[in-house]
């Protein structure tokens, strides 16, 4: 099954741009997706197709795609956006759909 | 407004079973695959399973395949998981979302908030 790798933590300072990467197998040749978690609430959908934001997220989180990396940048943290993040693929070959292992997001 | 409300959680017993349900407002439900997600307190997520918008395509997860059971009816907007057979390793706070699916993708554009299945003798 596919597997999808995060490091466990990333820590930023405010104002300052964090990077969460996302391995996996060529997953430049897939659509990513990733979702923002905060302690007692259910994920909210932040990316989609590796680099388009819902409505509703600020411009300042983004993502990109290429080789064995995906990556989603937030710009300019906040305090409001430490949470776990979470990424995720649809797994052709099963249908199965698969999440990384999460990275949680602090903020100095 | 969108709403996607899950029930049944609580304390199953170990080998026994529980039903959940997702309750869905706000868009058209018959339309849409539909999922569910678990999380296991301080744990990751873990997709479970997913139900096509007419229940053609079913897939499991293999840790639940074989014990779990999606359903849907979409005449009473109503997402189910049957879950026998339950092992302690089962208890977490279980998610019903809704997906968006394209060519070979798809992902989570809205969640409920989650019900707690907590599983011990």
């Amino acid at each position: 099954s596919y597997v999808l790798t995060q490091p466990p933590s990333v820590s930023v300072a405010p104002g300052k741009a964090a990077r969460i990467p996302c391995g996996g197998n060529h997953i430049g040749g897939q659509s990513v997706h990733w979702y923002q978690q905060k302690p007692g609430q259910a994920p909210v959908l932040v990316i989609y197709h590796n680099s388009d934001r819902p409505s509703g997220i600020p411009e300042r989180f983004s993502g990109s795609n290429t080789g064995n990396t995906a990556t989603l940048t937030i710009s300019r943290v906040e305090a409001g956006d430490e949470a776990d993040y979470y990424c995720q693929v649809w797994d052709s070959t099963s249908d199965h759909r698969v999440f990384g292992g999460g990275t949680k997001l602090t903020v100095l | 407004e969108l709403q996607l409300v899950e029930s049944g959680g609580g304390l199953g017993k170990p080998g026994g079973s529980l039903r959940l349900s997702c309750a869905a407002s706000g868009f058209t439900f018959s339309t849409y695959t539909m999922n569910w997600v678990r999380q296991t307190p301080g744990k990751g997520l873990e997709w479970v399973s997913s139900i096509s918008s007419t229940s053609k395509y079913i897939y499991y997860a293999d840790s639940v395949k074989g014990r779990f059971t999606i359903s849907r009816d979409n005449t009473k907007n109503s997402l189910y998981l049957q879950m026998n057979s339950l092992r302690a390793e089962d208890t977490a706070v279980f998610y019903c979302a809704r997906e968006i699916v394209g060519p070979t993708t798809g992902f989570f554009d809205n969640w409920g908030q989650g019900t707690l299945v907590t599983v011990s003798s």
